[in-house]
């Protein structure tokens, strides 16, 4: 699985859109980019995840570059809540299904 | 949250000792995956079950066992337990199938090893 870069943390205020970019220069033509959030002491959370075309759904939006080297997960309202550590994993999406974690982002939503 | 349990919530033991862990899975599916997630760390994989077998296993020593029953709840037993064994234990469910391989966690089992 190839290797994710993301900046060790991060803050935002809270209404504002959050944004948090995720490196995978080395993403293969079969793997997804992941993303996915922990609040203190739970397990994950799953966020959401794309191959190559931006997605969105009730929690957030992925936006993958064309050349698909690289990723920015948006909170479009960031909240107290959103306060967590994110993780953005690539991942093929057929065999082996491990998720490879790395050390994340922590966001920090700010009053 | 995710309909993925983990039971007991906490648990301390002595070095040496034995545990098991349990995980029931969402409904619908079928493979469950661990994860080791030391203070500090993002989790590590530890193996998968699908359809009661091991589908992978990451850097872990034999005595990190675990099995899939038929309604696809799993175990992780870890034998002779170490001081660094003191984690936070994950487990995931997924649908091996396709496109919906999303995993989803359960709430995790916080072990101390004294």
């Amino acid at each position: 699985d190839a290797k994710t870069t993301q900046p060790t943390s991060m803050d935002c205020a809270e209404g504002r859109a959050a944004n948090l970019p995720c490196n995978h220069s080395t993403i293969s033509g079969n793997e997804y980019v992941y993303w996915y959030r922990q609040i203190h002491s739970q397990g994950p959370q799953y966020i959401i995840h794309g191959l190559k075309n931006n997605e969105t759904n009730e929690m957030a939006s992925l936006i993958i570059t064309e050349d698909r080297k690289s990723s920015t997960l948006i909170l479009p309202h960031a909240t107290l809540r959103d306060t967590a550590v994110y993780y953005c994993i690539v991942k093929v999406i057929q065999g082996a299904q491990k998720l490879v974690f790395g050390q994340g982002t922590r966001l920090t939503i700010n009053p | 949250e995710t309909g993925v349990t983990q039971s007991p919530t906490h648990l301390i033991k002595t070095r040496g000792q034995q545990v098991t862990l349990r995980c029931s899975s969402q409904s619908g599916h079928n493979t469950v995956s661990w994860y080791q997630q030391a203070l500090g760390q993002g989790p590590q994989f530890i193996f998968q079950y699908y359809r009661e077998e091991e589908n992978g296993r990451g850097n872990f020593p034999p005595r990190f066992s675990g099995l899939q029953f038929p309604n696809y709840s799993s175990e992780l037993n870890v034998n002779a337990l170490e001081l660094d064994d003191s984690a936070l234990y994950l487990c995931a469910s997924s649908l091996n199938m396709g496109l919906k391989e999303t995993q989803y966690f359960g709430p995790g089992t916080r072990l101390l090893v004294l």
